[in-house]
């Protein structure tokens, strides 16, 4: 069964500086992709960042890059330059990919809440 | 533009009574999702569907229900409204571009039972 785990209930970071959010998952799938979401105060879910399991470099995206460690299951979300428009929860997400076949469910984490200090 | 959007936004209801919960893409995805949102819990995923008249379990599927008749549309129903059925509720919709997946989802509807 997959599972993916956010260890970090809350979190807390000073504005321009980088904050790291933790993220493990287990699969048994050999193909997978990995997501990172925000969702703010406002309720809506923002897509953020997306890594293959097969994709050889880390994923990038503006000031969110994807810190991806196969052997080790973890898929660590990094912020550079915290803003204060960063505060919200952040979810981190899997799904198993069989290319040419069926694909796996869609299985989030319970969330980290960011805040950031002026 | 293209979007996905869920209908209603709020909605209260009684306990026993059917209640439908809209879910509408334009993206012309396959891929289409319903998840459940409660403290403590994070997203759960109820139903899904990879595209027309193709529908799934999800982990927390039971008292709800899901069709796919068409690929802009996935209603999901709750058969016989309970109170632990009271939560906010996600629909999203996603497609592969290349190696990239991207999951865009709606606003949200938060169901209150009564």
């Amino acid at each position: 069964a997959q599972k993916i785990t956010q260890t970090q209930p809350g979190m807390f970071v000073q504005e321009k500086e980088a904050v790291t959010l933790d993220c493990t998952y287990d699969t048994s799938d050999q193909s997978y992709g990995l997501f990172w979401y925000k969702q703010p105060s406002s309720g809506e879910m923002i897509f953020l960042i997306y890594q293959g399991s097969y994709d050889e470099q880390n994923a990038t995206e503006g000031r969110y890059s994807l810190n991806f460690q196969k052997a080790r299951k973890s898929a660590n979300l990094v912020i550079s330059a915290s803003q204060l428009g960063d505060s919200a929860m952040y979810f981190c997400a899997m799904r198993g990919l069989n290319h040419g076949g069926s694909q796996g469910n869609l299985i989030f984490g319970k969330g980290t809440k960011l805040s950031v200090k002026p | 533009d293209a979007e996905i959007t869920q209908s209603p936004r709020h909605k209260i209801t009684e306990t026993g009574r059917q209640v439908t919960l809209a879910c509408h893409q334009t993206w012309n995805h396959n891929n289409m999702f319903w998840y459940r949102q409660d403290l403590g819990h994070g997203l759960r995923l109820i139903h899904y569907s990879y595209g027309v008249h193709d529908t799934n379990k999800g982990e927390v599927s039971d008292g709800y229900s899901v069709s796919r008749s068409n690929t802009e549309d996935l209603p999901l129903t709750l058969e016989s409204a309970a109170s632990s059925q009271t939560s906010v509720y996600f629909c999203a919709s996603s497609e592969f571009e290349g190696t990239n997946e991207k999951l865009f989802f709606g606003s949200g509807t938060q169901l209150s039972v009564l």
